[in-house]
């Protein structure tokens, strides 16, 4: 079964550096999301992207925040100059044309700033 | 007042039980209507979604929605210690560019042997 798969599983970086979080979607999806979900609390929708462009974003994402699609396989959230409040687990989701409502989610990226 | 409400439990119950897990909205935007379940450190996985009032049915687990009360349910009927996890109700809207899901708090579910 296709599944969305995201890397590193664990990132640990100081405050203030750059993190690069990549996802591979299903191969035949075309809508992408980022979502994040600090440890005990609910996850919070952060960015959708389609057709190459942000389609929208949550109030969380700011102008630390970018995403992009360098090829045709992978998804990339970036975070400029991390804050300790970013440490979190960041999900990837897809989905398709004909179910765009039914997001698959990766498992995960654990980010850490100290 | 929140977009979603869940109570986050923990729900205990005995193994066979049957559960019942709610969440009420207040945005009738909202159009799809899902139930994921994450397990401790993993991602969500998609139960079920709807986009109508009514029930649907998958398995030992069903979905219900009321549009009119802004008020959607999961139940499971003989629930099994593998069902311990925490439960994600979750509304979407859309746009030509994709669904914003905006999630609920989660409950967490505890089914004892």
């Amino acid at each position: 079964e296709p599944e969305v798969t995201q890397t590193p599983s664990h990132q640990v970086t100081q405050m203030g550096q750059e993190v690069i979080l990549r996802c591979v979607p299903i191969s035949n999806h075309l809508y992408f999301y980022w979502y994040r979900q600090i440890l005990g609390q609910k996850v919070e929708f952060l960015v959708s992207f389609y057709n190459n462009e942000i389609s929208e974003k949550s109030e969380i994402f700011d102008d630390q925040f970018s995403v992009e699609r360098p090829d045709g396989s992978n998804f990339t959230l970036k975070i400029r100059s991390t804050k300790l409040e970013d440490s979190a687990m960041y999900f990837c989701a897809s989905s398709g044309l004909a179910g765009q409502e039914t997001q698959y989610f990766g498992p995960g990226t654990r980010l850490l700033v100290l | 007042q929140k977009e979603v409400e869940q109570d986050p439990g923990p729900l205990s119950v005995p193994e066979g039980a049957i559960v019942s897990l709610n969440c009420t909205y207040s945005n009738s935007a909202f159009q799809y209507f899902m139930w994921y379940r994450q397990y401790s450190r993993k991602g969500p996985e998609l139960l079920m979604y709807t986009y109508s009032s009514g029930n649907k049915e998958d398995g030992r687990f069903t979905a219900q929605v009321d549009k009119s009360s802004k008020y959607i349910s999961l139940f499971i009927r003989d629930s099994q210690p593998s069902d311990s996890a925490t439960y994600l109700c979750a509304m979407s809207r859309g746009n030509t560019g994709g669904f914003k899901t905006i999630f609920g708090a989660g409950t967490r579910l505890f089914v004892k042997a």
